[in-house]
């Protein structure tokens, strides 16, 4: 079985200041891990992945995550919001081939000037 | 490059009708999803397939059929539409699952229903 807990269902920071969106997981396996973004009226697009490889993962848009396997933990973090920021994110876990997702119940953040 | 088409944007239902939410992707991939999108629930599996001819249930599946005869398509049925089933629906599609080849998924624009 597997789980994600976004800890915050809002979080807004001013622009120019950091991100920080938090995120739990639980599974039973060696998860993947993902962060999803969800402007307005739009599908999904993919931050970024961590797949069991560097635990400090890289993605577009000047964001990034770290997995730490003791705190079960996947927080994703940008050091300087920028208004294009403002959309709802979705951190994600599965395992084994990845055919099953569970989506985390998002987390809209909101940048004011 | 289309990627992945969802048909109608909107459609309002009264309890009891049934009807076709169509999905296609023209990027050759294997895996095909149906999620529907909830307030504050984030996005739920509905149904999967692995390839043409394969499907299997996802977190949610009571209430909605698919079929994968094609590569291309994965059209989501509702049989007898309820209440419960207002939402937003979203297709998505990767080359394998999403833990493997690197394959993100690739998500439709969503489809919005309401059922009266």
């Amino acid at each position: 079985a597997q789980s994600v807990t976004q800890l915050d269902s809002h979080v807004s920071v001013s622009e120019g200041t950091p991100v920080l969106l938090r995120c739990n997981y639980s599974s039973s396996y060696s998860p993947s891990l993902f962060w999803y973004v969800q402007h307005p009226n739009k599908g999904l697009q993919l931050l970024l992945k961590y797949t069991s490889a560097a635990t400090l993962v890289k993605g577009i848009n000047g964001f990034e995550a770290e997995f730490k396997k003791s705190e079960t933990s996947f927080h994703l973090t940008k050091p300087s919001a920028h208004m294009s920021d403002a959309a709802e994110y979705f951190c994600v876990v599965t395992s084994g081939a990845g055919n099953m997702l569970t989506f985390g119940g998002g987390t809209r953040l909101m940048v004011k000037p | 490059n289309a990627g992945v088409t969802q048909t109608p944007k909107f459609q309002v239902l009264k309890t009891g009708q049934s009807m076709t939410l169509q999905c296609a992707q023209d990027m050759n991939h294997e895996y095909m999803s149906w999620y529907r999108q909830d307030p504050g629930m984030g996005l739920r599996l509905i149904h999967y397939s692995v390839g043409a001819g394969i499907t299997d249930q996802g977190e949610v599946p009571n209430g909605y059929n698919v079929s994968r005869s094609t590569t291309e398509d994965f059209p989501l049925r509702l049989l007898s539409a309820a209440p419960s089933q207002t939402s937003v629906y979203f297709c998505a599609s990767s080359y394998r699952g999403a833990s493997r080849y690197n394959s993100p998924l690739h998500f439709g624009n969503g489809t919005r229903l309401t059922v009266t």
